[in-house]
């Protein structure tokens, strides 16, 4: 079945740091991938997507690129924000029809110090 | 995207009683599903609704549990019946497909209920 491995955390960093957040993912064929934030008592929302191959997902400064070769979708930013600290969720949805739900990865806590 | 609503925003229920929440979208959607989030944990499905049959259940998640209502194409209720502390957690509606693109889930805002 379709799994999700996503880097522990929790990460601190100082702001205006460099970030990444490890994803790996297994499925068959080229299932869509996305990232999801969580700020502190919300719910989700989508941050960015790829639904291909070499496609690369950005949103407010944080980008991804969906490598086919190395199953993966490491999530960075050049620059990060007190704002930017939340749980960060790797998420896949899978080719076939009854795979249309997402699998999640762990989440990862970020934390940003001023 | 899309406006989505859940009623309530949270609640501290006593053991053994029901909470019923709602879900509502300002747009027709094709998919709608229910996850929960337990806490400090990451989102685990619980099941499809379905409109007009009956939901699709995960592993480990069923119906006299957690029954669940999808009327028509904007609107879904989810059961948490004969509640137990272990059933903390936030309860999440998203949805897909329609007037969206059925690619990508949109999240409300969680239901987050506590059981005493």
């Amino acid at each position: 079945g379709n799994s999700v491995t996503q880097m522990e955390g929790p990460v601190t960093l100082s702001e205006e740091a460099f970030l990444t957040i490890n994803c790996t993912y297994t499925a068959t064929g080229y299932p869509s991938l996305f990232w999801y934030v969580q700020y502190p008592g919300e719910g989700l929302q989508l941050l960015l997507k790829a639904t291909k191959a070499d496609d690369k997902g950005s949103n407010k400064g944080f980008e991804a690129t969906y490598r086919k070769e190395t199953t993966s979708f490491h999530l960075e930013k050049g620059s990060v924000q007190v704002s930017d600290s939340a749980v960060y969720f790797c998420a896949l949805r899978g080719v076939s029809v009854s795979a249309r739900q997402l699998t999640f990865g762990s989440g990862t806590q970020l934390t940003v110090l001023p | 995207s899309a406006v989505i609503s859940q009623k309530p925003s949270r609640d501290i229920c006593q053991r053994g009683t029901s909470l019923t929440i709602q879900c509502q979208v300002d747009s027709q959607v094709t998919m709608m599903f229910w996850y929960r989030q337990q806490p400090g944990q990451s989102l685990t499905l619980i099941a499809t609704a379905n409109q007009g049959s009956e939901a699709t259940y995960e592993s480990g998640f069923v119906i006299d549990k957690f029954p669940i209502s999808r009327p028509n194409l904007t609107f879904s209720t989810l059961t948490v019946s004969n509640m137990s502390p272990e059933d903390s957690s936030i309860y999440l509606c998203s949805v897909a497909g329609q007037d969206l693109s059925t690619d990508t889930q949109y999240f409300g805002p969680g239901t987050r209920l506590t059981v005493l």
